[in-house]
């Protein structure tokens, strides 16, 4: 059973802070990794894809890999209570269509 | 462009009812998927179809359940007879997935499933 774990929070920072969300997986063979977003009500929004161990950096968010470690996080700079929503870290096992999806983590960025 | 869509947007029936939800996957992508999302269980694959083939069909609930695609612009979940605990989230996603390519799917906007 492939696993994608993430602490579901919430996770409250203040305006203006950096908020990091993390996401460990199971399966060695993945090799792609996302970041949605949902608002409460609200379908899954792509907001980050990740491939290849380090940064990928888009405006406030970074995205961090470590393959080796297993691990997979999102960086949001200068949170705003704009982003207050349910992060979800999905993975996907090369070579195939399939994407495991963790729980997510509730962010509440307080004003 | 259009998103994905999905209809009807709320379903309340009662259990024992059929029940047909809806996706038009966006225009030119050739894989489409059924995800079920719940509190308890999170946002679970039901099944994916890739140029209108279903490829696995494992996260299918039970025999209840059935999807469809006849056509690269249009799919069906169908639930008969209906059950309280299929009460649910249902999103249809779509990507276009190319050989060693990315993967990244687009979601619709929901059908909120109520059975009484």
């Amino acid at each position: 059973q492939k696993e994608v774990e993430q602490n579901s929070g919430p996770l409250s920072v203040p305006e203006g802070a950096i908020a990091s969300l993390n996401c460990t997986y199971s399966d060695r063979g993945s090799q792609s990794f996302f970041w949605y977003r949902q608002y409460s009500g609200k379908s899954p929004e792509l907001i980050m894809s990740i491939y290849s161990n380090g940064d990928k950096e888009d405006g406030r968010f970074t995205a961090q890999l470590n393959k080796a470690s297993q691990y997979v996080s999102l960086l949001i700079r200068d949170s705003q209570p704009s982003d207050s929503a349910t992060y979800l870290c999905a993975v996907n096992e090369g070579g195939y269509q399939k994407v495991t999806f963790g729980i997510g983590t509730k962010l509440q960025v307080i004003p | 462009d259009a998103g994905v869509i999905q209809s009807p947007r709320h379903e309340v029936t009662e259990m024992g009812q059929e029940v047909t939800l809806r996706c038009k996957p966006i225009s030119g992508h050739n894989s489409l998927f059924w995800y079920r999302q719940t509190m308890m269980r999170g946002l679970e694959l039901l099944i994916y179809f890739n140029n209108n083939v279903p490829i696995d069909d494992s996260g299918m609930p039970e025999d209840r359940f059935s999807a469809k695609m006849p056509n690269a612009s249009f799919s069906t979940l169908k639930i008969q007879p209906s059950e309280p605990r299929d009460s649910a989230v249902y999103f249809c996603a779509s990507s276009l997935k190319l050989a060693g390519g990315p993967n990244e799917q687009f979601f619709g906007p929901g059908t909120r499933l109520t059975v009484l």
